[in-house]
């Protein structure tokens, strides 16, 4: 398909165990986000990649939280030793912003994935 | 420290109607602005863009203006459909490039 991806679509874990989600963005974007949302919450920025740069990790809440995305194309979010208060739908975009240059930034966001922690 | 606001965080009109919506940030150095709807249980769907140096933009029913001077946003829905109920989400992209995003308008048409 041309659209951004997800899966699982859904997990159910149990606490203390460790997950991953995986995010397949559109070919070609060279920017990557990562969020998350709580039941009846707003979005909350985890992660962002931009082509080869560093990744924008400013919003990760702990360091159970890691994300990598490999040859600027898949992204792993990985959650290590998951809490209940880790349930969630987390959600990945991709666009072709490019930082300093005129680009569209129309973010194209993937299904999600639905985590519980019991 | 930017931050997003969006009023009202619920709305209900009966179909047919025009509405805003209302989207506020505190930094006026913007790289743009976007306006997002959310269905239950599903992902976002992109609806408008505003580049900094724009004032609106346009989209079939719906129409995005930019004030920066003021820090606001407004999306206009003309003749609203049931189809339109979802949740209305704004986020503003700041001039270190990180998306800050508001949360949410739920919009609930009455057939």
């Amino acid at each position: 398909g041309a659209g951004v991806s997800q899966s699982p679509s859904n997990k159910v874990t149990e606490k203390g165990k460790d997950v991953e989600l995986r995010c397949d963005p559109i070919s070609g974007h060279t920017a990557l986000y990562w969020y998350r949302q709580s039941l009846g919450q707003g979005l909350e920025f985890l992660i962002y990649f931009q082509g080869n740069s560093a990744p924008d990790k400013s919003g990760l809440p702990s360091d159970r939280f890691s994300a990598e995305r490999t040859g600027g194309s898949v992204s792993t979010l990985t959650i290590q030793r998951t809490q209940q208060e880790d349930s969630a739908v987390y959600l990945c975009a991709s666009s072709l912003f490019q930082a300093n240059l005129e680009s569209t930034d129309t973010q194209y966001f993937g299904p999600g994935t639905r985590l519980t922690v019991l | 420290k930017q931050e997003v606001t969006q009023i009202p965080a619920a709305l209900s009109v009966p179909e047919g109607e025009n509405l805003v919506l209302n989207c506020s940030f505190t930094d006026s150095a913007i790289y743009n602005l976007q306006w997002f709807r959310q269905d239950p249980g599903k992902g976002l769907t992109s609806l408008l863009l505003i580049q900094s140096s724009q004032r609106e933009q346009t989209s079939g029913r719906l129409n995005a203006s930019l004030d920066k001077s003021s820090g606001r946003s407004t999306l206009y829905i003309a003749a609203s459909q049931p189809g339109d109920s979802a949740t209305y989400l704004c986020a503003v992209r700041d001039s270190n490039y990180q998306l800050i995003w508001g949360a949410g308008t739920k919009l609930i048409i009455k057939p």
